[in-house]
């Protein structure tokens, strides 16, 4: 089955402790970005990847470092995470085109104390 | 720059009634758009997208979308709404001079029964 899998699902942690929320697609796309959603703001794209080992900013990419070392998997790494980052995070991946559907991974829910 | 407007935060309707959802865009070429829902704790679903073409466009879950060029909407329509359509519903437009996504902030859908 086509996916993007993002995990851990749900995380509660605190202020300064590192985490990284992984991301794994298994449809071969180029494309994978991170977004995080916020009420009333919409999705606000967080990083985005054009394919291996390329990766640039979006929107709102200050607190946040992504890698792109395998066209799989996409992570995004909290160095020192702070309250203001607590968020509904979206992975996405899609294949190379403007016109194509990003596919959506299921959340991750983080909680920044 | 470019952006996109849901002007509904909330819409509320009957189950059986229509329903419409507006949604306008602002770029300076013909945009990709898109129309994604998100279900309670799930990750956004392709509903519908457009890129060329027939400008009313027919996608899953018996929505249809219609491009207004003139209007620089986007607007998301189904004729007889489901309990089940109770949901976030989100608009987005793609270019292709780049990687971005813009999404609009969303309007919630809530059905009476």
């Amino acid at each position: 089955e086509a996916q993007v899998t993002q995990n851990p699902r749900y995380l509660i942690t605190v202020t300064g402790k590192k985490l990284t929320v992984t991301c794994s697609q298994n449809m071969n796309h180029e494309y994978m970005s991170w977004y995080r959603q916020d009420p009333g703001l919409g999705l606000r794209q967080i990083y985005y990847s054009m394919n291996v080992e390329v990766t640039d900013k979006g929107d709102v990419p200050e607190g946040y470092k992504v890698s792109r070392k395998e066209k799989r998997n996409f992570p995004l790494i909290l160095e020192s995470p702070s309250p203001n980052q607590t968020s509904l995070y979206f992975c996405a991946s899609r294949r190379t085109g403007g016109n194509q559907p990003q596919h959506f991974g299921d959340g991750t829910r983080l909680s920044i104390l | 720059a470019q952006s996109v407007t849901q002007p509904d935060i909330h819409i509320t309707v009957s189950e059986g009634a229509s329903l419409e959802l507006r949604c306008n865009y602002s770029y300076g070429a013909t945009p990709y758009l898109f129309w994604y829902v998100q279900s309670p704790g799930q990750g956004l679903q392709l509903l519908l997208k457009y890129f060329s073409g027939d400008t009313l466009v027919q996608g899953i879950k018996g929505f249809e979308a219609e491009f207004k060029r003139s209007q620089s909407s986007f607007n998301l329509r189904k004729p007889s709404v489901h309990w089940s359509d109770a949901a976030e519903y989100f608009c987005a437009v793609g270019m292709d001079s780049s990687y971005k996504l813009i999404f609009g902030s969303g309007t919630r859908l809530l059905v009476r029964p």
